[in-house]
């Protein structure tokens, strides 16, 4: 089974500039996560979307971020603009909803360096 | 603001020693105990969770839930050099549109295994 799949892997921008991520899930997974991991830090959820439809951005900045799912299969998540504050690797995650349901599987991340 | 917190570390022990990771949180309606493996610039990958009361063994890990304490650890027995890492106690939450599930991680553990 392919895992979650992220491009870019590195990214590298100066502020006030925007950048775009994209996912894409395990086959059949209709649970989508995108996490912020800070360095030194765990990961922090930013949107979590079931099929297309967005269950939890809580901590999403929406005033810059945001993320889209539109046929439920992949996504996007943009930063526009960017910010310092934003140097971070991206994970994005997904998980079935039945069987290992309780599982996250995890993508290789996205490293962005916003100078 | 739901919390989960760590010790960040670095927790240093000999090969073939137990380390004992723990981890709190402030949740109480928190139902299912996850512990995250995390190699220097890779992606966090699930070892092991709990959500009843007690101990858990998988192989070398024991995974250790006291709800009533709010208190989840990791023994890692028999430590190797190859679980030098850093280990991410993760906390499900409830969430009432039931769409999946909400991780929220703590800081992590680096836990480093000298020979």
């Amino acid at each position: 089974e392919a895992g979650v799949a992220q491009s870019p892997r590195y990214k590298i921008i100066e502020k006030r500039q925007s950048v775009a991520f994209w996912c894409n899930p395990i086959s059949g997974h209709a649970t989508l996560y995108w996490y912020q991991q800070i360095l030194g830090q765990g990961p922090k959820l930013l949107i979590q979307f079931q099929n297309n439809g967005v269950v939890d951005d809580s901590q999403l900045p929406k005033d810059r971020f945001s993320a889209e799912r539109l046929k439920g299969v992949d996504s996007t998540l943009k930063i526009q603009p960017a910010k310092l504050e934003d140097s971070a690797v991206y994970l994005c995650a997904s998980s079935p909803t039945s069987g290992r349901y309780n599982e996250q599987f995890f993508g290789p991340g996205t490293r962005l360096t916003v100078l | 603001q739901k919390e989960v917190e760590q010790n960040s570390g670095p927790l240093s022990v000999p090969e073939g020693a137990i380390a004992s990771l723990n981890c709190t949180y402030s949740d109480r309606g928190s139902q299912s105990f996850f512990w995250y493996r995390q190699y220097s610039g890779k992606s966090p990958e699930l070892i092991m969770f709990i959500y009843s009361n007690g101990d858990k063994e998988d192989g070398r890990f024991t995974a250790q839930l006291n709800k009533a304490s709010q208190y989840v650890s990791l023994l890692i027995r028999d430590s190797q050099p190859s679980d030098s890492a850093t280990y991410l106690c993760a906390v499900r939450s409830y969430m009432s549109n039931d769409a999946g599930n909400k991780l929220t991680f703590g800081g992590g553990t680096r836990v480093l295994v000298k020979p």
